[in-house]
């Protein structure tokens, strides 16, 4: 089955930029949407953004002047890329996969594959 | 994009019936069938519950049901079990082709 893994720097310091590699195994990235959540430590779930397999994007307005969201098919990876980070940034890292109904695919549907998810904290 | 809103925090006794419930605008629950539920434990991912308002992904026991009116959509968990203990959460689509998670409900079974 579909296996998402979250990869990257652990530690990332204050003004700079958290990168982080979901990797999707088991599948193709093809055909659907892909989406980055976090959830800060004792706090609730935070939807950062998506990306549509064939590049298109869309973002959380309240991170949207921080943040990218890339994907490359050839290695099956999407990324995100926080610009500007500060302590409030410190979260775990999520990546799901928006699921698909009736043979269509949106991102209307629930995430129904998440990785494990990838702790980040913002320290100098 | 202002968070749904859920109760902190709900309680039952096994084998009883609990609800949550989840409140936003019509530019969100009350204006698509696009409502999710996700359950996590402490350490865990979230885990898929119900989708579209009212669906259940395979291998989720039908103890679980969702439902939607107007601007509030809700999970009910019926004959509840010490296993169901965890944190919930809802999301709903927007008019702005983002999505929006609610605050999260820490579900106690007592």
């Amino acid at each position: 089955q579909v296996q998402l893994q979250e990869s990257g720097p652990g530690l990332v310091k204050p003004s700079e930029t958290l990168s982080l590699t979901c990797t999707v195994s088991g599948g193709s990235i093809s055909s659907y949407y892909w989406s980055w959540i976090r959830q800060p430590p004792g706090k609730g779930l935070e939807w950062i953004g998506y990306i549509y397999y064939s590049g298109s994007t869309n973002y959380n307005p309240s991170l949207k002047s921080r943040v990218t969201i890339s994907v490359d098919t050839s290695k099956n990876q999407f990324s995100l890329k926080l610009s500007s980070v500060t302590a409030a940034d410190t979260a775990v890292y999520y990546c799901a996969r928006h699921g698909c109904s009736g043979g269509s695919c949106s991102i209307g549907y629930g995430m129904d594959v998440w990785g494990q998810g990838t702790t980040v904290t913002v320290s100098s | 994009q202002s968070a749904l809103t859920q109760p902190a925090s709900v309680s039952g006794s096994p084998g009883q019936s609990i609800t949550i419930s989840c409140t936003g605008t019509s530019s969100d629950v009350g204006g698509y069938n696009y409502v999710s539920w996700y359950q996590q434990h402490p350490g865990k991912a979230p885990k898929l519950m119900i989708y579209e308002v009212s669906n259940r992904p395979s291998g989720v026991p039908d103890r679980f049901s969702g439902s939607k009116s107007g601007n509030t959509a809700s999970l009910t968990i019926s004959g509840l079990q010490a296993e169901d203990e965890a944190d919930y959460y809802c999301s709903s689509y927007t008019s702005s082709s983002t999505q929006v998670f609610g605050g999260g409900t820490k579900l106690t079974v007592l």
